[in-house]
């Protein structure tokens, strides 16, 4: 069973520009997290997406976001980029049917804003 | 609101050592624990989850244990391997939601 993919896996952009990333979950799995993780902050939680619904949100401003389609294949979009989005982009899916399942992740994409 | 802190921040040990790294956490309602690995540059291996229901829960060299009513975690390597070096992260839900709030890791080093 393949497991999650990401693309791209490097992205070099400037400030002001925006960036969108994409991740296809595990197959079969419906529920598809993403994290930022920086040296300073760690990982945190962006939100999620279940079946085409985000079904939870971290604490990010505006600019970020996402959606999902009816494949689970789930895109971010981060707007008028900073210098502080630079960060390993991890996303994660389960199967989102239970409070018990494993999480798996991606490689990540890395963003390096200049 | 969920915090979660790993104690020590790094570790270095030579080859062969059994170890065991530590994870709190503030809100003790969890219905599960992950463990996880990180290998520097990549994205994370699940190693172990623990079902809130359970306390123990192994794999291979690997043992982990959750201790829900003192808010602790014990992530335990039995004769460690310097292949084992990495980053080790734990991760407690955030209320009953699928957010995983994450402590900011353990790093491993195991010396040949």
């Amino acid at each position: 069973k393949a497991g999650v993919t990401q693309t791209p896996r490097y992205l070099i952009k400037t400030r002001g520009q925006q960036v969108t990333l994409s991740c296809s979950p595990i197959s079969g799995h419906r529920s598809v997290s993403w994290y930022q993780q920086t040296p300073g902050q760690g990982l945190q939680f962006l939100f999620e997406y279940f079946s085409e619904t985000q079904r939870n949100k971290g604490n990010f401003p505006g600019r970020f976001s996402g959606r999902q389609f009816s494949n689970s294949r789930s895109e971010m979009n981060v707007s008028t980029l900073e210098l502080g989005d630079s960060a390993l982009y991890l996303c994660a899916s389960s199967l989102g049917l239970a409070k018990w399942e494993t999480q798996y992740f991606g490689p990540g994409t890395r963003l390096l804003v200049l | 609101k969920q915090e979660v802190t790993q104690i020590p921040a790094a570790l270095s040990v030579p080859e062969g050592e059994n170890l065991v790294l530590n994870c709190s956490f503030t809100d003790s309602a969890i219905y599960n624990l992950q463990w996880f690995r990180q290998d520097p540059g990549k994205g994370l291996t699940s190693l172990l989850l623990i079902q809130s229901s359970q306390r123990e829960q192994t794999s291979g060299r690997l043992n982990a244990s959750l201790d829900k009513s003192s808010g602790r975690s014990t992530l335990y390597i039995a004769a460690s391997q310097p292949g084992d070096s990495a980053t080790y992260l734990c991760a407690a839900p955030q209320g009953g939601s699928e957010k995983l709030v994450f402590g900011k890791g353990t790093k491993l080093t195991v010396n040949p």
